[in-house]
């Protein structure tokens, strides 16, 4: 059974740092790339990071490009997020997602299969 | 960066069939996935490719895509799918490649 497990959230003052972690089990974690996706309270679903299953390849939304950095280690199945420089706007739930990559006749397409629980950051003084 | 709009609330008896609409340009070139999330649970995907589903989910969902619309078909609707629903996109030539839709509240009356 696949399982995501996301931990490390809590509250921190503007301008803190946080690093969020990811346990992964049940699937050959080495072989997916992996995502951030985070919720503010009420809200709906926003993308933050992306990386490849051998790190090769990172992407950011430009909301938290320079301040968030996105790693994983393939020998602990795991995936973190460390949060620089927060922000009141970085207030949300956290989930760690599982990326599946298919084809179609205008090209490939990307979507999330499986998706921890969430974290909860929240950013206050 | 591309934009799928969804209706905020979508209203349904018991029995019945929900709708829900992702609206985006010319979505129907893109392949479309779709999510459920109860409240305090994670998302869900219900929908994958348009119209594939993953194992587990029932054939009460479905999904098409064509055009500038896509849809989520719920048939003979329970009280357990009242949830959010949210569409997906990846937009490879974005600096924002997963997009998501705004979401709809399903209520089940």
């Amino acid at each position: 059974e696949v399982q995501l497990v996301e931990s490390g959230g809590g509250l921190v003052k503007p301008g803190g740092s946080l690093r969020l972690s990811c346990a992964a089990s049940g699937f050959t974690f080495s072989s997916y790339s992996m995502n951030w996706v985070r919720q503010a309270p009420g809200k709906g679903l926003e993308w933050v990071s992306s990386i490849s299953s051998s790190s090769s390849y990172i992407y950011y939304a430009d909301s938290v490009k320079g301040r968030f950095t996105i790693s994983r280690d393939n020998a602990k199945n795991s995936l973190y997020l460390q949060m620089n420089s927060l922000r009141a706007e970085d207030t949300a739930v956290y989930y760690c997602a599982r990326e599946m990559v298919g084809d179609y006749v205008w090209g490939s397409y990307r979507y999330l299969d499986y998706w921890g629980q969430g974290t909860l950051v929240t950013v206050s003084s | 960066s591309y934009v799928l709009t969804q209706p905020p609330s979508v209203s349904v008896a018991p029995g019945q069939t929900a709708r829900i609409t992702c609206g985006g340009n010319n979505i129907g070139s893109k392949s479309v996935h779709w999510y459920q999330q109860k409240p305090g649970q994670a998302p869900v995907l219900v929908v994958y490719d348009d119209s594939d589903r993953p194992s587990g989910i029932p054939e009460r969902f479905s999904g098409s895509n064509s055009g500038n619309t896509a849809t989520l078909t719920i048939s003979r609707v329970e009280a357990g799918d009242e949830a959010d629903y949210y569409c997906q996109v990846w937009d490879s030539s974005s600096d924002l490649p997963y997009v998501f839709g705004t979401g709809t509240k399903v209520t089940v009356l």
